[in-house]
């Protein structure tokens, strides 16, 4: 059974540009959270979304925004990107909401 | 406003003996508590979760322990291998209608053989 597949691995941008970042859930998950990864701040959640409605959402600015697929692949997109957004973006399905969540090896996003 | 903490951001112990990661929180309406290892350049793997129901959840090695008048739980890996070497994130959830997992900032263990 194939896992949570993020793409890309690795990514580096420049400062004042967007950046789009997929992921394809397990077969069968509805839900889909995304959460951004850095060493100061830990694990911080950015958004959920069930059937393309997105149901809850973080602490982050509408510089970050989100939307999932009738197949539940979703993406997330960050514009006018900043040296602050470097980090660890996370992907995580589950069939449900709530815990057991299973996430993907995650994007690493540079910024220059 | 750091609703899970994890107080410790790292820990040694040596191969066979007990390892014990600590969580503290502050939010009355968590419910629902998860902890996860994570290895460099992948995502957080689950490990065990248990429900305020519940003060004890065994799977296999792992225990974890929760004391909800005290807001506090522990995860307990007897007896602790090399592999088991890693970043332990604890995660917390509310239910009802709030779909995310707010997370400690993680405790490094390091298995000494």
């Amino acid at each position: 059974k194939a896992g949570v597949t993020q793409t890309p691995r690795y990514l580096i941008k420049t400062r004042g540009q967007q950046v789009t970042l997929s992921c394809s859930p397990i077969s069968g998950h509805r839900s889909v959270s995304w959460y951004q990864q850095t060493p100061g701040q830990g694990l911080q959640f950015l958004f959920e979304y069930f059937s393309e409605t997105q149901r809850n959402k973080g602490n982050f600015p509408g510089r970050f925004s989100g939307r999932q697929f009738s197949n539940s692949r979703s993406e997330m997109n960050v514009s006018t990107l900043e040296l602050g957004d470097s980090a660890l973006y996370l992907c995580a399905s589950s069939l449900a909401a709530g815990g057991g969540y299973t996430f993907g090896s995650g994007t690493r996003l540079t910024v220059v | 406003d750091q609703q899970v903490k994890q107080n410790s951001p790292s820990l040694s112990v040596q191969e066979g003996r007990i390892s014990i990661l600590n969580c503290d929180y502050t939010n009355s309406m968590f419910d629902y508590f998860l902890w996860y290892k994570k290895y460099p350049a992948e995502g957080p793997t689950f490990l065990i979760s248990i429900s305020s129901i519940k003060d004890k959840n065994e799977d296999g090695r792992f225990t974890v322990f929760l004391n909800k008048s005290a807001k506090h739980l522990s995860l307990h890996i007897v007896p602790s291998q090399p592999g088991d070497s890693a970043v332990y994130f604890c995660a917390a959830n509310s239910g009802g209608s709030n779909y995310k997992l707010t997370f400690g900032k993680g405790t490094l263990l390091t298995v000494n053989p």
